[in-house]
């Protein structure tokens, strides 16, 4: 089975300044990849940055980087210098490699406050 | 080049209305996924299709929810009966790559169709 757990409802950050959304998993697979969206008011879900389980580096994508613990099971999104375009709600997703199905978070709101 | 597409974006249904929603992978794209997003949820995965193929129907709630993609391109959802409960945003989402590989897939997300029963 596959599980995601992301604790943290609802965020607040200056504007500027980093933010970091917590994200935990379960998963029996040893190959799986770890997958962080984007979903504005707009509704359509962007793509942000992948960990692949085997990647022994943290993946950044310009702003944003995955702080990745194997050992502790958790893949936390930190955002820096944010911006008020940030403000919308991040979900964790888990893919297994054994596995059809991607298992979402139920999501962090972050606002971004001038 | 084109991303996801589906339509309708808007669709009101009177309870025990049949609907069908459409997708619209980017050309090329032989996994295909529908998500079902209630409000303040996260996706919740209801089909995955290899090209023509309906790999995982698992997440289908009932059996009044159908799924298909005849020619490994266009999907469409139906679902028969709706009931209120059925009212949420319907994602698709499309990839270039094949799960069961024992690698993990990015996902390609259309703009959802928003399902409201009444």
């Amino acid at each position: 089975a596959q599980k995601i757990t992301q604790t943290q409802p609802g965020m607040f950050v200056q504007e500027k300044e980093a933010v970091t959304l917590d994200c935990t998993y379960d998963t029996s697979d040893q190959s799986y990849g770890l997958f962080w969206y984007k979903q504005p008011s707009s509704g359509e879900m962007i793509f942000l940055i992948y960990q692949g389980s085997y990647d022994e580096q943290n993946a950044t994508e310009g702003r944003y980087s995955l702080n990745f613990q194997k050992a502790r099971k958790s893949a936390n999104l930190v955002i820096s210098a944010s911006q008020l375009g940030d403000s919308a709600m991040y979900f964790c997703a888990l893919h297994s490699g054994g596995y059809q199905k991607v298992t979402f978070g139920t999501g962090t709101k972050l606002q971004v406050i001038p | 080049g084109a991303g996801v597409s589906q339509s309708p974006r808007y669709k009101v249904a009177k309870r025990g209305q049949d609907v069908a929603l459409r997708c619209d992978p980017i050309s090329g794209h032989v996994s295909l996924f529908w998500y079902q997003q209630a409000l303040g949820q996260g996706p919740e995965f209801l089909t995955y299709f290899q090209n023509e193929a309906q790999l995982d129907k698992s997440g289908l709630p009932s059996d009044r929810f159908f799924a298909e993609r005849p020619e490994g391109s266009v999907s469409t959802l139906k679902i028969q009966r709706t009931q209120q409960e059925d009212s949420a945003v319907y994602l698709c989402a499309s990839s270039p790559k094949t799960t069961g590989t024992g690698m993990a897939i990015e996902q390609y997300f259309g703009p959802g169709t928003r399902l409201t029963v009444t």
